[in-house]
């Protein structure tokens, strides 16, 4: 089955500053890369996604990259600001096969 | 509701007793999940029902832990015979095949 590692573990940058989180998977049939932001004692939401039928994605100040033949991808947030302190998670899934998430990275965003 | 909603919130419970937790997905979604999250942990896939099909049940990680999906609407978990290791936030989400996940705010289990 899909396996997913997400790196690093904890991150911490400077407000205004950029952030980078990156994720491998196993599954090379793995179609969708969804990341998701988790605040305290709040559920995951979905920040952004992308398909494998493009390689990068953006939204305001988030970006994901996909490299299908490295099976990896990345999630990029510039301009970093104290709303962004959380924990963030990658996944991956193929067609309608269950979502898998990587471990988390809590960033945190220093004044 | 517009969202997805779990009861209850916490649960406090005593070693051995049996607990249910209750999702109510998006109307309308047919993809419906169950994950857990221990303090500070990532999010650890249990159960994963799609439309009629047989539910994937590959995470529930003994036989005291079942789940079930009545009228492919509301589901509920059940834990057995409840352990401390079982104390844990336990995620529902619901999503369109193939689509994005919507997560409800979870059920902080406590095990004492």
């Amino acid at each position: 089955g899909e396996n997913v590692e997400q790196h690093p573990s904890t991150l911490s940058v400077q407000e205004g500053d950029s952030a980078v989180i990156k994720c491998t998977y196993s599954d090379s049939a793995s179609n969708y890369f969804p990341w998701y932001k988790q605040e305290l004692g709040k559920g995951p939401q979905l920040i952004i996604d992308i398909r494998s039928n493009v390689g990068e994605k953006k939204d305001q100040r988030i970006a994901v990259t996909l490299n299908k033949t490295a099976k990896h991808f990345s999630l990029h947030i510039t301009e970093t600001q104290p709303e962004d302190s959380a924990v963030y998670f990658c996944a991956a899934s193929r067609g309608a096969q269950k979502l898998v998430f990587g471990q988390g990275t809590r960033l945190t965003i220093n004044p | 509701g517009a969202g997805v909603s779990q009861s209850p919130s916490n649960k406090v419970t005593e070693k051995g007793k049996d607990v249910e937790l209750r999702c109510d997905p998006i109307s309308g979604h047919t993809a419906l999940y169950w994950y857990r999250q221990s303090l500070g942990q990532g999010l650890e896939f249990l159960i994963y029902f799609q439309g009629n099909s047989a539910p994937d049940k590959s995470g529930l990680p003994s036989d005291r832990f079942s789940a079930e999906r009545t009228g492919g609407s509301v589901s509920t978990l059940t834990i057995q015979r409840t352990q401390q290791e079982d104390s844990a936030v336990y995620l529902c989400a619901s999503s369109v095949i193939s689509g994005k996940l919507f997560f409800g705010s979870g059920t902080q289990l406590s095990v004492l």
